[in-house]
């Protein structure tokens, strides 16, 4: 089945900082998004971008999907945007979304 | 809209009970995913209802199994509890099997 790789497994930043996600996988997706888990458990849709650029706020995000890899890009960062962050993608004609290991973000003061 | 929604948001049950967990979709979906996610891990798909019929299912035994009503809504239900079900269960809907996935706020099974 299919891979997804996700970089750094965790990442320590000041407020104010920027950062870079990453997410590779191993086949060809039909669907691929970015996900904020907050401390609760709940999944935030960020991101649904399966090839392309988007743009909300301070979060942006690119898939390259003929090089098999997306970012997550977070300007000045807040304490807020700390927790997991979750890339998930599907191939064509299956129903399950495969999630990565996910990257821990802590944003300190 | 209404958002996806769970219940119970917390369960504690003994090994060998049984648990059914639910999930409201979202407002316009007609399918419902189930996955469980373990501590540290992230979500692993467990099966998905669409058409009121399972309609993809991950590597989970037979125990694990679910119904969706025509009003959408979902059921899991778990037999035979074991310690290693303990885990975080997550409902996401969706319109149409390979749609954009929303999810609701989960489940927190502890089995003891």
């Amino acid at each position: 089945g299919i891979q997804v790789e996700q970089s750094p497994p965790d990442l320590i930043l000041q407020e104010g900082a920027n950062s870079t996600l990453r997410c590779n996988f191993s086949d060809s997706v039909n669907n691929l998004q970015w996900f904020h888990q907050n401390p609760w458990g709940q999944l935030i849709n960020l991101f649904y971008i399966p090839s392309g650029t988007k743009q909300n706020g301070r979060l942006s995000a690119t898939t390259v999907a003929t090089e098999r890899y997306s970012l997550l890009y977070i300007s000045s960062s807040q304490t807020t945007d700390s927790g997991v962050y979750f890339c998930a993608v599907s191939i064509q004609g299956a129903q399950k979304l495969v999630f990565g290991q996910g990257t821990r973000l802590t944003i300190n003061p | 809209e209404t958002g996806v929604t769970q219940s119970p948001t917390h369960l504690i049950k003994t090994r060998g009970q049984q648990v059914t967990l639910r999930c409201s979709s979202q407002s316009g979906h007609n399918t419902v995913s189930w996955y469980q996610q373990a501590l540290g891990q992230g979500p692993q798909f467990i099966f998905q209802y669409y058409r009121e019929e399972e309609n993809g299912r991950g590597n989970f035994p037979p125990r694990f199994s679910g119904l969706q009503f025509p009003n959408y809504s979902s059921e899991l239900n778990v037999n035979a509890l074991e310690l290693d079900d303990s885990a975080l269960y997550l409902c996401a809907s969706s319109f149409g099997s390979e749609g954009e996935q929303y999810f609701g706020p989960g489940t927190r099974l502890t089995v003891t």
